[in-house]
């Protein structure tokens, strides 16, 4: 069964510092990738996806991720964190026959220290 | 655009009644609708999927007689939590897709709804 690990429960950053969150995932077919963030007591608001062709893409609010088949990877990056970034990031991966369906990863609370 | 609601935000109910909770595509209409369920802290867990005129598809685990999903029409599908108890409690979110294929997957979620069975 396919399976979706992000490694870090929870990061810390300063404000305007960098940041990456991981996100790997576990079956062999083309992957289709999500990135969502969620605030406290809210729904899922979608970062940005990836389904074929440019491994690097664009997402909402300066987020970008990078789909690296050979690692499984579709890692989330900020070059420049805001305060109001602070959220928990869910990683989500849909495969080819799966029915439109997404398994999510467990999820990664950002702490953004002023 | 593909904004989802949901209605209740918030609902308590006794243990032995029953809630509905709704779910709307409001500027598109959706192949696919999707509930899930969050526990506190952690992260989203796939009760069943449905479409518009079909019954829906559970995940394994889920009962389908304590949670009943009706999809009754393109922009609409409710989730009914059936003899509520205590264990029912958590968040529940609904996500809707506006196409098929492999743009299916990507889904759009609604604010969620709090259910706390006392």
């Amino acid at each position: 069964a396919q399976s979706v690990t992000q490694p870090d429960i929870h990061i810390t950053v300063s404000e305007g510092a960098s940041l990456e969150l991981r996100c790997n995932y576990s079956y062999g077919a083309t992957p289709y990738l999500f990135w969502y963030v969620q605030s406290p007591g809210q729904g899922l608001q979608l970062l940005l996806k990836y389904f074929s062709g440019d491994t690097l893409v664009q997402g909402i609010k300066g987020f970008e991720a990078e789909f690296k088949r050979s690692q499984s990877s579709f890692n989330l990056r900020k070059p420049s964190v805001h305060w109001s970034d602070a959220a928990e990031y869910f990683c989500a991966v849909g495969f080819t026959g799966g029915g439109n369906k997404l398994t999510f990863g467990t999820g990664t609370q950002l702490k953004v220290e002023l | 655009g593909a904004v989802v609601s949901q209605h209740p935000s918030w609902v308590i109910c006794k243990s032995g009644t029953s809630v509905k909770i709704e779910c709307r595509s409001l500027d598109f209409q959706a192949t696919t609708m999707f509930w899930y369920r969050q526990f506190p802290k952690q992260s989203l867990m796939l009760m069943a999927t449905s479409n518009e005129g079909s019954k829906a598809t559970y995940e394994q685990g889920v009962e389908k007689d304590k949670f009943l999903i009706n999809h009754a029409s393109l922009t609409l599908s409710t989730l009914t939590v059936t003899s509520a108890h205590p264990e029912d409690s958590s968040f529940y979110i609904c996500s809707a897709a506006q196409t098929s294929g492999r743009r299916g997957y990507e889904q759009y979620f609604g604010p969620g709804t709090r259910l706390t069975v006392t």
